[in-house]
């Protein structure tokens, strides 16, 4: 089946190092990759999101691209700040017809000042 | 700014209580979704709807958990009898569900509920 894998973290970055944080994943079809995170006590939001191979999604900084070759979509950000301390998941949606995500473990960003 | 809405946002319970968490999709959504979040175990689905028509509830202890919903703006996630081990964040979430690819959209999730069972 479908699965999503992740870096272990806790990652602990100072502020304005540069940051990856790794996805690989498996899946049957060709599906549809996010990032979300959350921040502490709150759900989870939408970071960023690629739907085809060579996409590149980005919002606030943060980038990844679907690599279909390496079946990766690492999270990068070239200097991340103390507000970025958070838990990161990765996640896909293939195209199986259950519109359900496979989510990653997550992994903890904390990014110290 | 649509936003899905959960409610209780925390509950406090004994063994054996009943609990009932509420979720309002966002307007327009045709999946829903429930999660439930701890340390130990992550993020798991435990059941969600298209169109209302529940689609997949095999992440759910049947015995003791049920979800439901009612119509379109209401979601419902009961546990009856609450067990301590049921004590975990319970995050709705909705979307729409391409129909074309087959692919689950974006998810939209709620603020979560936080429940401890004594």
């Amino acid at each position: 089946g479908d699965s999503v894998t992740q870096m272990e973290g806790p990652v602990t970055l100072s502020e304005e190092a540069f940051l990856t944080i790794n996805c690989t994943y498996t899946a049957t079809g060709y599906p549809s990759l996010f990032w979300y995170v959350q921040y502490p006590g709150e759900g989870l939001q939408l970071l960023l999101k690629a739907t085809k191979a060579d996409d590149k999604g980005s919002n606030k900084g943060f980038e990844a691209t679907y690599r279909k070759e390496t079946t990766s979509f690492h999270l990068e950000k070239g200097s991340v700040q103390v507000s970025d301390s958070a838990v990161y998941f990765c996640a896909l949606s293939d195209v199986d017809g259950t519109y359900k995500y496979i989510f990653g473990t997550g992994t903890r960003l904390k990014v110290l000042a | 700014d649509a936003r899905v809405t959960q409610t209780p946002r925390h509950k406090v319970t004994e063994m054996g209580q009943e609990v009932t968490m509420r979720c309002q999709p966002i307007l327009g959504h045709n999946t829903v979704f429930w999660y439930r979040q701890t340390m130990m175990q992550g993020l798991e689905l435990l059941a969600y709807f298209r169109n209302r028509a529940p689609l997949d509830d095999s992440g759910m202890p049947k015995d003791r958990f049920s979800a439901e919903m009612p119509d379109a703006t209401l979601a419902t996630l009961k546990i009856q009898p609450s067990e301590p081990r049921d004590s975990a964040v319970y995050f709705c979430a909705s979307g729409l569900g391409d129909t074309s690819s087959g692919r689950g959209e974006t998810q939209y999730f709620g603020p979560g509920t936080r429940l401890l069972v004594l």
